[in-house]
């Protein structure tokens, strides 16, 4: 199994623009997870999707903040617009159902906003 | 309110020697599980050992093994023969399976040194 797979690995963007991160969770998993973590606030969840439906977006900073899941096996994460203070490290993860099955984290996306 | 407490920010070990990290939570619901996971340099998230509240004997990875006193609320890692490639971040996280929320430490840094 190739694990949760996330693209960019890195991305340096600047101020005001859009940033778009994407995230396929393993295969067979019903529950997506989008966390943000920087020095500061530690690890922070943002999103979680079950069976493609967002269930708690109470994580979400604000509406600059978005996130969708077409399908099982593809989310995004975007920003628009982006600020300097949402540089951070944003993971994936993926579990067979919800919070009570174990989660397995993708490599992340380490975000830089200029 | 839920919370994670690691209280030591970093720790520092001889290669092939034995450390134990601290982590207490603090919830009022009985049904919970209890995660550490490890973030080498690469910042991927890997699960390295989870255990069960309602389970008393305390759960073992090869190396790896915990000390779960849940009257204390406390829940420490013993990392045994301590290798180089177990340098990293190690997050304590708190599952509550009622309303689903995964809550985690702010780490402790391990470091192993030759």
């Amino acid at each position: 199994d190739a694990g949760v797979i996330q693209s960019p690995r890195h991305e340096v963007t600047e101020m005001g623009q859009e940033v778009t991160l994407r995230c396929k969770p393993i295969s067979g998993h019903n529950s997506l997870f989008w966390y943000r973590q920087t020095m500061m606030r530690g690890l922070e969840l943002l999103i979680y999707f079950n069976n493609n439906v967002p269930i708690d977006d109470s994580g979400m900073p604000e509406d600059r903040f978005s996130a969708k899941m077409p399908n099982a096996s593809f989310s995004t994460l975007k920003i628009q617009p982006s600020e300097p203070r949402d540089s951070a490290v944003y993971f994936c993860a993926s579990s067979l159902q919800g919070f009570q099955e174990t989660q397995y984290f993708g490599p992340g996306t380490r975000l830089l906003v200029l | 309110a839920q919370t994670v407490t690691q209280s030591q920010p970093e720790m520092s070990v001889q290669e092939a020697e034995t450390v134990t990290l601290s982590c207490t939570y603090d919830t009022s619901e009985n049904n919970y599980y209890l995660f550490w996971y490890k973030q080498p340099p690469s910042r991927q998230m890997i699960l390295v050992i989870r255990q069960e509240a309602y389970k008393q004997q305390n759960a073992t990875e090869n190396r790896f093994s915990v000390n779960f006193q849940k009257a204390a609320k406390s829940f420490s890692l013993k990392i045994s023969d301590s290798q180089l490639g177990d340098t990293a971040m190690y997050f304590c996280a708190l599952l509550l399976i009622r309303g689903g929320k995964l809550i985690f430490g702010q780490g402790t840094e391990l470091s192993v040194k030759p």
